[in-house]
């Protein structure tokens, strides 16, 4: 079975610092890779997705940026957080083709302060 | 640009009571719809997955419809439990030639309560 881990669970950050979440996805090769935000008070917002390695598609403009290193490797960065980086975020991942499902990792919780 | 719009925002029910939870989507032309129940500091948890061919999907007590002419689905939830309590979700996958990348579009979520 597949099985997406993501770390750290809770994060607490001063502005300006470096970030760094990291998703992995077990039991699955080659998914595509996605990472949201959930910010208080409003829906999930995607932020990155990825077909492949090295393969990054922004969906936002913003101060984060995102990086595939392997095939089942996610990872979430920033080299200066802002206080509006705060919330909720999770990885997802799905298989490829056809209609399949997508399945969301147990989220980072990052407070910028 | 696709929008989903979930109502009631918050629905609060006893014990027992079955309900409908709505989700209304701006364009038809969806790939499929996702609903996801989403407890206190967890993740999604994938509930149902209604391609756009389908008319309904079940599993359990949950059973979800789509009406895609109309840009509507429904999640039915039969003799509701204390536990189904959470947020619900449902999402859109945009596009009908399977070119979106499987890129949902959500909505901002019903949060249910079941009291006993």
């Amino acid at each position: 079975s597949q099985t997406i881990h993501q770390w750290p669970a809770t994060l607490v950050q001063p502005v300006g610092s470096p970030l760094s979440l990291e998703c992995t996805v077990e039991g699955t090769s080659n998914p595509n890779l996605y990472w949201y935000r959930q910010a208080a008070g409003r829906g999930l917002q995607l932020l990155f997705y990825s077909v492949g390695i090295g393969q990054i598609s922004s969906e936002v403009p913003q101060n984060l940026s995102a990086s595939r290193p392997q095939d089942r490797q996610f990872i979430l960065s920033s080299k200066k957080l802002l206080l509006s980086d705060s919330g909720f975020y999770l990885c997802a991942w799905r298989r490829r083709g056809g209609y399949n499902e997508q399945f969301f990792g147990p989220g980072t919780r990052l407070t910028v302060l | 640009k696709q929008e989903v719009t979930q109502i009631p925002a918050a629905l609060s029910v006893p014990e027992g009571e079955n309900l409908v939870l709505n989700c209304s989507f701006t364009d038809s032309a969806i790939y499929n719809l996702q609903w996801f129940r989403q407890d206190p500091g967890k993740g999604l948890t994938s509930l149902l997955l209604i391609q756009s061919s389908q008319r309904e999907q079940t599993s359990g007590r949950l059973n979800a419809s789509l009406d895609k002419s109309s840009g509507r689905s429904t999640l039915y939830i039969a003799a509701s439990q204390p536990g189904d309590s959470a947020t619900y979700l449902c999402a859109v996958r945009p596009g009908a030639g399977g070119t979106s990348y499987g890129k949902l579009t959500f909505g901002q979520g019903t949060i249910l309560t079941v009291h006993p």
